[in-house]
């Protein structure tokens, strides 16, 4: 069956350090995957998407790699801040789904001072 | 403006009832779906609708009744609430049709609680 892995539960860091987060995927070939920002009592926010023939994209602080071949995505923000603190959501999707998103558990990262 | 709304935001109510979650998109948008995402934060596909036709149908009770009044607006009705429908709900929508994909819009998310 599909799976998909984010690497921690909960990630701490120090401020201006720079977070990097897991995704990993078993028994699926996205066409597409995103990364997306939740925050308590709200809905997911888009942050990227990198398409199946892509290797990287960027976005300001954001950076995000894609590896078909290692089944993994890896997330990473540049000098994190405190307001970087939020749940990070992997999401996975293909034709198969009609393009619905399949989402890993979150990683919740904590940026402290 | 809100892109995309849902009604109530939180909803409280006894097992056996019969429920309706509402959600409105002003984005133009042709593909809107329902996510549940329960207890452990594991956010999960329900329904997807494109132009007002259901396309996707996870493996969902069918207690749940998505339906679709126009491109706009995709609403959850529940009949017969269990204890285990008590999680947040979300409705997303995107401007892609079938083919292709794009970002998805979520909704604040409705809380419902069976008690």
């Amino acid at each position: 069956s599909q799976k998909i892995e984010q690497n921690s539960e909960a990630l701490n860091i120090q401020e201006g350090k720079t977070a990097t987060l897991t995704c990993n995927y078993t028994n699926y070939s996205p066409a597409y995957l995103q990364w997306y920002r939740q925050d308590p009592g709200r809905g997911p926010v888009f942050l990227l998407l990198i398409r199946e023939n892509e290797k990287e994209k960027r976005k300001e602080r954001l950076k995000v790699t894609f590896d078909t071949t290692l089944k993994q995505s890896l997330f990473h923000i540049t000098a994190s801040q405190p307001a970087d603190s939020a749940t990070y959501l992997c999401a996975l999707s293909n034709s198969n789904s009609g393009y619905a998103l399949n989402f890993g558990k979150g990683t919740s990262l904590l940026v402290t001072p | 403006d809100t892109a995309v709304s849902q009604t109530p935001k939180y909803l409280v109510t006894q097992m056996g009832n019969d429920k309706s979650i509402k959600c409105e998109q002003n984005l133009g948008h042709d593909t809107m779906y329902w996510y549940k995402q329960d207890s452990k934060k594991f956010l999960k596909i329900m329904f997807s609708y494109n132009n007002k036709e259901l396309i996707i149908n996870e493996t969902v009770p069918n207690r749940f009744s998505p339906k679709s009044p126009d491109k706009a607006h995709l609403n959850l009705h529940i009949n017969s609430l269990e204890l285990g429908d008590s999680a947040v709900y979300f409705c997303a929508s995107t401007r892609k049709s079938r083919g292709v994909t794009d970002t998805q819009y979520f909704g604040p998310g409705t809380r419902l609680t069976v008690l």
